[in-house]
């Protein structure tokens, strides 16, 4: 049974810099193939990829987010993180991890967790 | 890279059925589209992949048989039959684009499904 979970804070100040955590089980980073992304979605918005990473490390980042967004992997820890630099309010969201096999569909997600932006 | 068009809004009866369509832009009519549900308060879950050729793959885990798809040049449709309570959620589509470091993927604005 393959789970996901997000952990990280839930409020930080405009500038500063989310580190977020997806801590998962069920399968391993190092299979081939397999890959962990993270996909946020601000309050009654629609979802926005921002960042993917492979068993291989090879990694993807959106283009409008490249600047800001470091993705990388535990896989000891079975755990992948996400750093987000120079935050603003417009970041306010819910962000999710999910994993993927391949170029399939993210076939599980986490619950999401939301982070709010302000001073 | 493409942009996927949702209606915001959809609703249905109570055992009735009700189609919701992701619309991909000009020039992308081979692209494959993801369809995701997501009920209230909760994270996304994978329904199924669709192409213009139907179905692609399997559906995601415990979609039931009621949840179809079909795919129609720049259309991707979902249809759910006998519509039920917990039917009524949020469903997005998305399709990724690209490859190397080019490659993003993108998402629909979502359709609010709300069952009457």
């Amino acid at each position: 049974q393959i789970t996901l979970k997000e952990s990280g804070p839930t409020l930080v100040k405009p500038t500063q810099t989310l580190t977020l955590t997806c801590t998962f089980s069920g399968f391993s980073l190092s299979t081939s193939g397999v890959g962990v992304g993270w996909i946020r979605q601000p309050p009654g918005k629609a979802l926005e990829w921002l960042a993917l990473i492979y068993w291989d490390d090879d990694k993807r980042y959106s283009p409008s987010l490249k600047s800001r967004l470091t993705i990388t992997k535990d896989t000891s820890k079975n755990q992948v993180v996400l750093t987000m630099t120079n935050m603003d309010p417009v970041d306010t969201a819910t962000y999710y991890c999910a994993h993927r096999l391949g170029p399939t569909q993210f076939d599980y997600w986490g619950q999401g967790t939301l982070v709010t932006v302000s001073s | 890279q493409p942009v996927l068009t949702q209606p915001p809004s959809a609703s249905a009866s109570l055992g009735a059925s009700v189609t919701l369509t992701c619309t991909l832009s000009s020039g992308y009519s081979n692209y494959k589209v993801d369809w995701y549900q997501q009920r209230p308060g909760k994270g996304p879950r994978f329904v199924m992949r669709v192409g213009t050729g139907g179905i692609v793959g399997s559906k995601g885990d415990g979609i039931p048989d009621r949840f179809s798809v079909l795919g129609s040049g720049l259309n991707r449709y979902l249809t759910i039959k006998n519509i039920q309570e917990e039917d009524e959620s949020d469903y997005h589509c998305g399709a990724d684009h690209g490859s190397g470091s080019n490659f993003v993927v993108v998402f629909g604005g979502g359709t609010k499904l709300t069952v009457l």
